[in-house]
């Protein structure tokens, strides 16, 4: 199994349409989450880390289930501007104790 | 605020010649690492650095080499370019693996 795997999409969605995502881990000692989104042409910046409780920031939720190991990204009310590939990253695993998912691609039609 | 600054960014180079990708960053970050990202792939570390003076390899290290003289500088030197080295390059740099890391906007590298 690899340490984190994310469904590539690329997810279509119409524009005002929730849409959600998960990424699935594999090491249970994972301490820290997040999901960060990448643009075409650009760098991956911090979109949400995720905590245990949950984190929501406006349109965007995310959730931690550990039983299941995943994380999940909910975005509401989806805008044109969303569109981008959705990064997930655990601690944990990789050469230096920090695993990249190979990302969501998320395309918000008008 | 500049961030992590990367150099250059196009290059195209002829197989066998050797460069450096150039990475500042003005953070203060121990933790300085360099990406390629392929399609398909995701992204794929190279090598880190967990401080100045040291440096270890990550997951496509061969043909790739790194220093760390100072905390802000973090260099990417490839040896004998192979068109296998196309690609597109991130350095990135956080205050620790629990934090944001931040990355610099990318160099697109070309081996013909």
């Amino acid at each position: 199994r690899k340490e984190v795997e994310q469904d590539p999409g690329p997810f279509n969605v119409p524009e005002g349409a929730t849409v959600a995502f998960n990424c699935t881990y594999s090491n249970s000692a994972s301490q820290s989450f997040f999901w960060y989104r990448q643009d075409c042409r650009k760098e991956p910046k911090l979109l949400m880390s995720v905590y245990s409780s949950g984190n929501e920031d406006g349109r965007f939720t995310a959730q931690l289930n550990r039983a299941s190991q995943y994380i999940s990204l909910l975005i509401r009310d989806s805008k044109l501007s969303d569109s981008a590939t959705y990064l997930c990253v655990v601690t944990g695993g990789g050469a230096d104790g920090l695993t990249f998912g190979k990302g969501t691609h998320l395309i918000i039609q008008p | 605020n500049a961030g992590v600054t990367q150099t250059p960014k196009f290059q195209v180079l002829k197989t066998g010649q050797s460069m450096t990708l150039q990475c500042a960053q003005d953070m203060n970050h121990e933790y300085m690492s360099w990406y390629r990202q392929d399609p398909g792939m995701g992204l794929r570390l190279i090598h880190y650095s967990v401080g100045a003076g040291i440096t270890d390899q990550g997951e496509v290290p061969n043909g790739y080499n790194v220093s760390r003289s100072t905390t802000e500088d973090f260099p990417l030197r490839l040896l004998s370019a192979a068109p296998s080295q196309t690609s597109v390059y991130f350095c990135a740099s956080s205050s620790g693996l629990r934090n944001t890391i931040y990355f610099g906007e990318g160099s697109w590298l070309t081996v013909v």
